[in-house]
């Protein structure tokens, strides 16, 4: 079975530019959560949607944004991207929306803002 | 507000050795805690969870934790450290009202020498 896909693994962006992560959850989860985990540091929670939902919101400014599709899928698109932006981006999975059955993280994109 | 303190940025220890990551928790509800594992360049990987159930927690390859609500701890262990238990390890408790938000710690990187 597929685990938690994300694309693109890598890119490389200026500052000022926008960008679109992608992910896809494992097959019938219908939660999904992002993070950002900047290099040395514990990753930090940006967005949790379940059934297409917003269930919850980080710290992060409004230029960080989200949805989730129908097919459960998700995209984070973060604007006028700074230097700081420069983080591992994670996805991650959950069948039911709640914690009991802990998370499934993909591997990440590596986003270089320069 | 929960949060979650690692105790040990870096724990060095020998092959064949007991491992000990030390973790301390501070919830204001009943939390659910977790430990996860992250390798070079790779996501992360659910190591055990507790979630209200058993104080003593086994999970994969070996480690389990056990749930110390009068010490607010929940301490990472593995009786034997094999060379490819090397890697990062986040203590995570949950964000108590804030559904599926996960609160990482910020990591403890183990060594395992020959």
């Amino acid at each position: 079975d597929a685990g938690v896909t994300q694309s693109p693994t890598h890119l490389i962006k200026t500052r000022g530019q926008h960008v679109t992560l992608r992910c896809s959850p494992i097959s019938g989860h219908k939660s999904v959560s992002w993070y950002q985990q900047v290099l040395g540091q514990g990753p930090q929670f940006i967005f949790q949607y379940y059934e297409k939902e917003e269930r919850g919101r980080g710290n992060f400014p409004d230029r960080f944004s989200a949805r989730q599709f129908p097919n459960y899928s998700s995209e984070l698109n973060v604007n006028a991207l700074l230097l700081g932006d420069s983080a591992l981006y994670l996805c991650a999975s959950n069948g039911q929306g709640t914690l009991n059955y802990g998370y499934t993280f993909g591997s990440g994109t590596r986003l270089t803002v320069v | 507000a929960q949060s979650v303190t690692q105790l040990d940025s870096h724990v060095s220890v020998s092959e064949g050795t007991p491992v000990l990551l030390r973790c301390n928790y501070s919830s204001s509800y009943s939390p659910s805690l977790f430990w996860y594992v992250q390798h070079p360049n790779k996501g992360l990987q659910l190591l055990l969870k507790y979630t209200s159930a058993a104080t003593l927690v086994k999970g994969i390859n070996g480690f389990e934790a056990e749930f110390k609500k009068s010490e607010t701890s929940f301490h990472l262990t593995k009786p034997s450290a094999h060379m490819s238990d090397a890697a990062e390890y986040f203590c995570v408790v949950s964000g108590g009202n804030q559904g599926g938000k996960l609160i990482f710690g910020q990591g403890t990187e183990l060594s395992v020498k020959p």
